[in-house]
């Protein structure tokens, strides 16, 4: 069936370091794909999004490509930060408006 | 302007006893979810309405679950009688149709414990 699969974690890295996080999905069609963040003791934010294949989305110096030959939706960010310290969610459209999550990847990043 | 309000934040029952939880959308969204979200899962959608009317509700286990959204605005998510599996963080979330997209704010969330 349709879903979205992320890299497990959690992921430990030093300030400063370049950050990949991978994101699959499976699905009919181009759904709109998104990253959300989840910060400790806060609710889910959209970090971004890509509507069509190709696109780009970007936001806080994280970036993700939508690219439909490999279905893949990774989140790379060049230098990451302590305060970048969440957990990551790759999401995807279901048929209509809900989403389909990934399991969430964890990043812990240390100064 | 104000985010999507949830409340409780946190509920400790026992299994079979009965709870509910309350969201308050963004103003003006007509769309709303609720989102189930097992430790060390991502949520998973229970409900999405529109309006007052029940868009989808495919993966709401009906034989416990129920939810209303009676005036198109705030909406309550009951579970009668709880399962120990139900423990989970239950999220509210709301949306608006913007330019052709929508995108999804997320409520803080209520943390169930069952025992």
């Amino acid at each position: 069936g349709d879903s979205v699969t992320q890299m497990e974690g959690p992921v430990t890295l030093s300030e400063e370091a370049f950050l990949t996080i991978n994101c699959t999905y499976t699905a009919t069609g181009y759904p709109s794909l998104f990253w959300y963040v989840q910060y400790p003791g806060e609710g889910l934010q959209l970090l971004l999004k890509a509507t069509k294949a190709d696109d780009k989305g970007s936001n806080k110096g994280f970036e993700a490509t939508y690219r439909k030959e490999t279905t893949s939706f990774h989140l790379e960010k060049g230098s990451v930060q302590v305060s970048d310290s969440a957990v990551y969610f790759c999401a995807r459209r279901q048929a209509g408006t809900a989403l389909i999550f990934g399991k969430g990847t964890t990043l812990s990043v240390s100064s | 302007e104000a985010g999507v309000a949830q409340s409780p934040r946190y509920k400790i029952i026992e299994k079979r006893q009965s709870v509910a939880f309350w969201c308050n959308p963004i103003s003006g969204h007509a769309t709303l979810y609720w989102y189930q979200q097992i430790l060390g899962q991502g949520p998973k959608l229970l409900i999405q309405f529109q309006n007052n009317g029940v868009v989808d509700d495919s993966q709401l286990p009906k034989d416990r679950f129920s939810a209303e959204r009676l005036k198109g605005v705030d909406s309550t998510l009951k579970i009668q009688p709880a399962k120990l599996e139900d423990s989970a963080v239950y999220l509210c979330a709301s949306s608006i149709l913007q330019g052709g997209q929508e995108t999804q704010y997320f409520g803080p969330g209520t943390r169930l414990l069952v025992l």
